[in-house]
């Protein structure tokens, strides 16, 4: 079984520029997250979906990000304009069921502001 | 709210070393606890989990117990081997919730 994949895994670009991410989850699953992971902290939800329907997006920064999940499997995460406070890891994971502690995560993009 | 501390790295161990990072959580109610693993260059999984009380949970010679009383749940391994070098990082998920809370992560660099 195929796992979360994430593309790119590296991304470096200047502040006020715009970047995006791709999350394709496993197969089946129907929950997708998407998380920050500051250097040494842990990740930090960004928000979740049900299908293609952002059901908690209450941490994400709506001013400069979005993201989308249209046909319900591969979601896109995207900030514009990048700030450089927003050099991160990005990461991707799904679940088969809402609540469940079996999160599968992807290898993340890490992304550089500069 | 939620939150968990865990101890602050770097670990460096030689091999066949005993292993502990220490992980507190603060919660309400009786929340699932996880230690997740990270390995150079690939994706956080789930080492394992403990979802009551006294629980322990235990995988790959690493285990913890769930300690309601102290609000903690410690990761342990009695004999850690070079290929052990991770970062790891306790997790809660609290009662009736479906959201991670991460600790900060503890990075392990087991030698030979």
């Amino acid at each position: 079984e195929a796992g979360v994949v994430q593309s790119p895994r590296y991304k470096i670009i200047e502040k006020k520029q715009p970047v995006a991410f791709w999350c394709n989850p496993i197969s089946g699953h129907n929950t997708l997250y998407w998380y920050r992971q500051n250097l040494g902290q842990g990740p930090e939800l960004l928000i979740r979906y049900e299908n293609e329907e952002a059901v908690d997006d209450s941490q994400l920064p709506k001013d400069r990000f979005s993201a989308e999940r249209l046909k319900g499997v591969d979601s896109t995460l995207k900030i514009q304009p990048a700030e450089l406070g927003d050099s991160a890891v990005y990461l991707c994971a799904s679940s088969t069921t809402p609540g469940s502690y079996e999160q599968y995560f992807g290898p993340g993009t890490r992304l550089t502001v500069t | 709210g939620n939150s968990v501390t865990q101890m602050e790295g770097p670990v460096t161990l030689s091999e066949e070393a005993f292993l502990t990072i220490n992980c507190t959580y603060t919660a309400t109610g009786y929340p699932s606890l996880f230690w997740y693993v990270q390995y150079p260059g690939e994706g956080l999984q789930l080492l394992l989990k403990a979802t009551k009380a006294d629980d322990k949970g235990s995988n790959k010679g690493f285990e913890a117990t769930y300690r309601k009383e102290t609000t903690s749940f410690h990761l342990e391994k009695g004999s850690v081997q070079v290929s052990d070098s991770a970062v790891y990082f306790c997790a809660l998920i609290a009662a009736n919730d479906y959201k991670l809370s991460f600790g900060a992560g503890t990075t392990v660099t087991v030698r030979a």
